[in-house]
């Protein structure tokens, strides 16, 4: 059984284009993230959401919307994509509450973003 | 702001051997670290965590050494094998809660049959 699962898993478009990109966990988690991987592989923090509330927006672009319709789901809307944009996105989720922070975080398989 | 620092960049061992991957960051102050694996085209999978009150954490072949006070990490690969071969990845906590974790750039192993 898949714990952090994302879709679609490749996706292919063109510049200026509007893409979703969906994640949901099955771990009982109350926080999700979403982090973007580059060409050079660097993994940073995009957002964080506890309990469907965002905690964390690391300086995105406003061209980048986070939405979480419940606690196991994290969606990230692209909208006017552009060629800097192309990256692999990891959904990632870990548990809150007390001694949750020593709890490893748990990510899926990543979503590659390719734009033309 | 907190940076997480990886080398070798890329390491290529023959099987059998032991070895020795690096984490360095420039705040000690963190909650914990935590090593990971990425195989290609997959996502990461968590291999050892280790708060910073502790200074080892042992899983099979892997052993995670925490030096906080010095911002150092050594993962140790025992008797290394094929399968072995990934990027792996360092990352910190820098605080308790629902904080994200601050990775490195990583370390790409091959382990040469």
């Amino acid at each position: 059984d898949t714990a952090v699962s994302q879709t679609p898993k490749y996706l292919v478009t063109q510049m200026g284009n509007d893409k979703s990109i969906k994640c949901e966990q099955n771990l009982g988690h109350d926080t999700m993230y979403w982090y973007k991987q580059d060409s050079k592989k660097f993994l940073k923090i995009m957002f964080s959401y506890n309990n469907k509330e965002l905690i964390i927006n690391e300086t995105v672009p406003n061209r980048f919307s986070p939405k979480s319709p419940d606690k196991a789901h994290l969606n990230l809307h692209i909208n006017s994509l552009e060629l800097g944009d192309s990256a692999v996105y990891f959904c990632a989720s870990s548990p809150s509450g007390w001694g949750a922070s020593n709890q490893p975080q748990h990510f899926g398989d990543g979503t590659r973003l390719s734009i033309l | 702001k907190q940076e997480v620092t990886q080398i070798p960049a890329a390491l290529s061992v023959p099987e059998g051997e032991n070895l020795v991957l690096n984490c360095s960051f420039t705040d000690s102050a963190i909650y914990n670290l935590q090593w990971f694996r990425q195989d290609p085209g997959k996502g990461l999978t968590s291999l050892l965590l280790i708060q910073s009150s502790q200074r080892e954490q042992t899983s099979g072949r892997l052993n995670a050494s925490l030096d906080k006070s010095s911002g150092r990490s050594t993962l140790y690969i025992a008797a290394s094998q094929p399968g072995d071969s990934a990027t792996y990845l360092c990352a910190v906590r820098e605080y308790s809660g629902n904080t994200p974790l601050v990775f490195g750039k990583g370390t790409r192993l091959s382990v040469i049959a």
